[in-house]
């Protein structure tokens, strides 16, 4: 079965401390992940995606096929990168499928 | 402006009856999207389209129903036979293929 999860509903930590938000996904051909964030009154957006390898906003994620991961991290937390963060699985055919979401809270 | 626009953003809806909800795209995207957003459940795909006139059902297209006779527009309609509707709609487009999802605003449905 194709499935994301995120085993975090909320995650907390202060300002400056590392972050790792999990991810793993079932899938059993080649995929293709990314990670979407919606930060508070704004529409969900791409933050990342494994195939760039890039840095945004100072996060990285590693697909790790051998776990079947996708944990997005960041080494210093920010206040501005409160956040829902969700993991999404895309498929062939066009679908979509993300997990329930983790919530971020970095406190002062 | 370029983008993906839904409206309206709130929509109260007596039970029993129908109600529709509009997301277009200028962004010449060939595939659209309609999920659920429930809390603690994350966002669940209802239909998606990746060409006009074609479309499939989602993990939940039960209640639901979709067309798409424009690119630009995929409307949305709850009907009353969907249990219990009351929840955050979003729609996404993209370019197809594995390219990332462009969100809407938001519906949020309510039903009274």
């Amino acid at each position: 079965a194709q499935r994301v999860t995120q085993p975090e509903k909320l995650l907390s930590v202060f300002k400056g401390a590392p972050v790792e938000l999990k991810c793993n996904y079932s899938y059993s051909g080649s995929p293709e992940l990314f990670w979407y964030v919606q930060y508070s009154r704004q529409r969900l957006q791409l933050l990342l995606r494994h195939i760039s390898r890039e840095s945004i906003k100072g996060f990285t994620a590693d697909l790790n096929k051998g776990e079947t991961s996708f944990h997005l991290k960041k080494p210093f937390a920010q206040e501005e990168d409160s956040a829902m963060y969700y993991c999404a699985l895309m498929t062939g055919g066009f679908k979509t499928i993300f997990g329930a979401g983790t919530r971020l809270f970095v406190k002062a | 402006d370029g983008g993906i626009t839904q409206s309206p953003k709130y929509l109260f809806r007596k039970e029993g009856q129908n109600v529709t909800l509009s997301c277009e795209q200028n962004l010449n995207h060939d595939a659209m999207y309609w999920y659920r957003q429930d809390p603690g459940q994350g966002l669940r795909l209802i239909y998606y389209s990746h060409i006009v006139n074609d479309f499939q059902k989602g993990d939940i297209a039960e209640g639901y129903s979709v067309s798409r006779e424009k690119k630009e527009s995929f409307p949305l309609t709850v009907t009353s036979a969907q249990k219990n509707p009351t929840a955050f709609y979003l729609c996404a487009s993209s370019m197809g293929g594995k390219a990332e999802a462009f969100f809407g605003q938001g519906t949020r449905l309510t039903v009274v």
